[in-house]
């Protein structure tokens, strides 16, 4: 069974850094792309960033570019999300996503997701 | 910069069909935007339906079918139950590793 389970969210205040991270079960965790995936309060879905399973491509959204930084350990089974310069518009519930593809394409499985709010 | 379109809300009755559109700001969408399809209730994570247009995610009744109308994206729910009233998503691919979500369709079963 597939499982993804994203820790690493909490309350920070703008201008601050968090670090996600999603550990991928059920399945060969190298052989998939993986997306982060954001839903702010009450608003709809935004990609954000992915990742080839290799580890070597990485995308991102523009309004998260040179802010958010994509990487997995194929080692441990664990992707991560490197949030920096935070925003209060980046308020959001975090998704991590397996995508169907090794380099990339669109999500199948979800994790239940880790909530970022950013507020002084 | 494209944005995706969707309908902000629709309504069907139990039992009935609807057909849920994902179109683009600018242009026509076709297989290559890979037009792929989620299902969202609230509080919960979302769920994959269709990939690729017309490919029916694991699990996925085939009350739900993908496909191209025209210019736009389509997803068709038939004999809807009441567990279908959701939030519906669309996805596009843009190229060069880049993806675009539809602002979704909160559906009302009633």
């Amino acid at each position: 069974e597939v499982q993804l389970l994203e820790s690493g969210g909490g309350l920070v205040q703008p201008g601050g850094s968090l670090r996600l991270s999603c550990a991928a079960s059920g399945f060969t965790f190298s052989t998939y792309a993986m997306s982060w995936v954001r839903q702010a309060p009450g608003k709809g879905l935004e990609w954000v960033s992915g990742i080839s399973g290799s580890g070597d491509t990485t995308y991102y959204a523009d309004s998260v570019k040179g802010r958010f930084t994509i990487s997995r350990d194929n080692t441990k089974n664990t992707l991560y999300l490197q949030i920096n310069s935070l925003r209060a518009e980046d308020t959001a519930v975090y998704y991590c996503a397996r995508d169907r593809g090794r380099v990339t394409a669109a999500p199948d499985y979800w994790g239940q997701g880790t909530l970022v709010t950013v507020s002084s | 910069q494209t944005v995706v379109t969707q309908e902000p809300s629709f309504s069907v009755s139990p039992g009935g069909t609807v057909t849920l559109t994902c179109g683009l700001s600018s242009g026509s969408v076709s297989t290559s935007y890979y037009p792929s399809w989620y299902q969202q209730t609230p509080g919960q994570a979302p769920r994959a339906l269709i990939y690729t247009t017309n490919s029916r995610s694991s699990g996925v009744p085939d009350r739900f079918s993908g496909s191209i109308l025209g210019s736009k994206a389509a997803l068709t729910i038939t004999g809807a139950q009441a567990d279908d009233e959701s939030d519906y998503y669309c996805l596009l691919y843009m190229g060069s590793g880049f993806w675009v979500f539809g602002g979704g369709t909160k559906l009302t079963v009633l």
